[in-house]
């Protein structure tokens, strides 16, 4: 049983430029979030995905956006990229809202320079 | 809004001896607990979670957390350690009726010394 998959696993980018990272729930999951773990600190909530609608935002500009297809895998875009978005990008998957336990990918490890 | 304290950024500990990892939390609202682990490089791997009932939790490799609400604490201890346990160590909670979101501490690296 394939668990949650990311990909890539790690990616540089130029300032002001675009990317889009990808996430494949573990199966049986039908819902996806995306954190953000900036080096040193504690996985900050971006925003959560459930029949391919946002359902809640974290404190995250309109820079990020996401998007969830029908067979559950999501995308997280960010636009105009800025230094400070250099992170771990941490995508989890659950069943359900709400749901009691999220199962965390090995993460997208994004360099901006 | 919650809000997760681990008191502790770093704990050295010698092989075999017990640890305990610190975790306060604030909230008005009743809440879900969890306790992740993450080695370096990798994702995050949950430990244990408290979502209701007896307030001692047992987790993966013999490590185990106390929920103490009066104290809004959520400690999570382990009675012997081994070297593989070198960690950085996440303190997380979730609003019941709305758990997509975890709110995270800033994390414990714990640090096993032969």
């Amino acid at each position: 049983d394939a668990g949650v998959t990311q990909s890539p696993t790690h990616l540089i980018k130029t300032r002001g430029q675009q990317v889009t990272l990808r996430c494949s729930p573990k199966s049986g999951h039908d819902t996806v979030s995306w954190y953000q773990q900036a080096l040193g600190q504690g996985p900050q909530f971006i925003f959560q995905y459930y029949e391919e609608e946002e359902r809640q935002r974290g404190n995250f500009p309109d820079r990020f956006s996401g998007h969830q297809f029908p067979n559950y895998s999501s995308e997280l875009n960010v636009n105009a990229l800025l230094l400070g978005d250099s992170a771990l990008y941490l995508c989890a998957s659950g069943t359900g809202v709400p749901n009691t336990e999220a199962f965390f990918g090995q993460g997208t490890r994004l360099t901006v320079v | 809004a919650q809000s997760v304290t681990q008191l502790d950024s770093q704990v050295p500990v010698f092989e075999e001896a017990p640890v305990e990892l610190r975790c306060n939390y604030s909230s008005s609202v009743s809440v879900y607990l969890f306790w992740y682990v993450q080695y370096p490089n990798q994702g995050l791997q949950l430990l244990l979670k408290y979502l209701s009932g007896s307030t001692l939790v047992k987790g993966i490799n013999g490590f185990e957390a106390e929920f103490n609400k009066s104290q809004t604490s959520f400690h999570l201890r382990k009675p012997s350690v081994h070297i593989s346990d070198t960690a950085e160590y996440f303190c997380a909670v979730s609003d019941r009726g709305n758990t997509g979101k975890l709110i995270f501490g800033q994390g414990t690296t714990l640090q096993v010394k032969p």
